[in-house]
């Protein structure tokens, strides 16, 4: 059973595609989250929704649309990817908004742009 | 801009040894999250403290709030292979929002 789970897991693409990750949570959790990990390990914050409403959007190039269609859900699509765009993603869950809420992480989808 | 520095960046020991590492900063935070993680998975959380001067204890791992609420450390005791990972802090501080702020990590491998 597991509690957030993030397809797919492994993504080999070129330059200009456009791609999609797609994130579920089971543990019934009101706020998602995409993070991106770099190669220094680095963990960004990219967007959050509580509740299917956006609510953190960081400074994010308008290639990446998140899309939350309900509140356990929350996808990532990314149009002409760069080969910047190379990372790992990782979707979270939380309770609540607050940052003080404990984050459950999915196990990551590695984007690998060529 | 609130940050969270962690130290070392990289840390390699022989089986047995013990290390810490630390996770400071010149802001107040109201919480701190330790969180460790395996290559291929997510971050997993080992622990949040909350009250300045707080120890808390998960088997050979200790962590610590300091007094002023300003920095952590993570002291590990007879290190174990198992223990090889990368190691996150992530807190809130007062004037943050109530973002989670996080720290670049500790790498760290424990050699047998």
């Amino acid at each position: 059973d597991t509690a957030v789970s993030q397809t797919p897991k492994y993504l080999v693409t070129q330059m200009g595609n456009d791609k999609s990750i797609k994130c579920e949570q089971n543990l019934g959790h009101d706020t998602m989250y995409w993070y991106k990990q770099d190669s220094k390990k680095f963990l960004k914050i990219m967007f959050s929704y509580n509740n299917k409403e956006l609510i953190i959007n960081e400074t994010v190039p308008n290639r990446f649309s998140p899309k939350s269609p309900d509140k356990a859900h929350l996808n990532l699509h990314i149009n002409s990817l760069e080969l910047g765009d190379s990372a790992v993603y990782f979707c979270a869950s939380s309770l609540g908004i607050s940052g003080a809420n404990v984050l459950t992480f999915g196990a990551g989808s590695r984007l690998t742009v060529l | 801009t609130q940050l969270l520095e962690q130290s070392p960046q990289f840390l390699s020991i022989q089986e047995g040894e013990n290390l810490t590492v630390y996770c400071n900063s010149s802001s107040v935070f109201s919480s701190l999250q330790w969180y460790r993680q395996e290559p291929g998975e997510g971050p997993v959380l080992l622990v949040t403290v909350v009250t300045g001067g707080e120890v808390k204890k998960l088997k050979r791992l200790t962590f610590q709030f300091g007094d002023a609420r300003k920095d952590s450390s993570l002291h590990i005791t007879a290190a174990q292979p198992g223990d090889t990972g990368l190691y996150l802090c992530a807190g809130v501080a007062m004037d943050s929002n109530y973002q989670l702020i996080w720290g670049a990590g500790t790498k760290l491998i424990i050699k047998p």
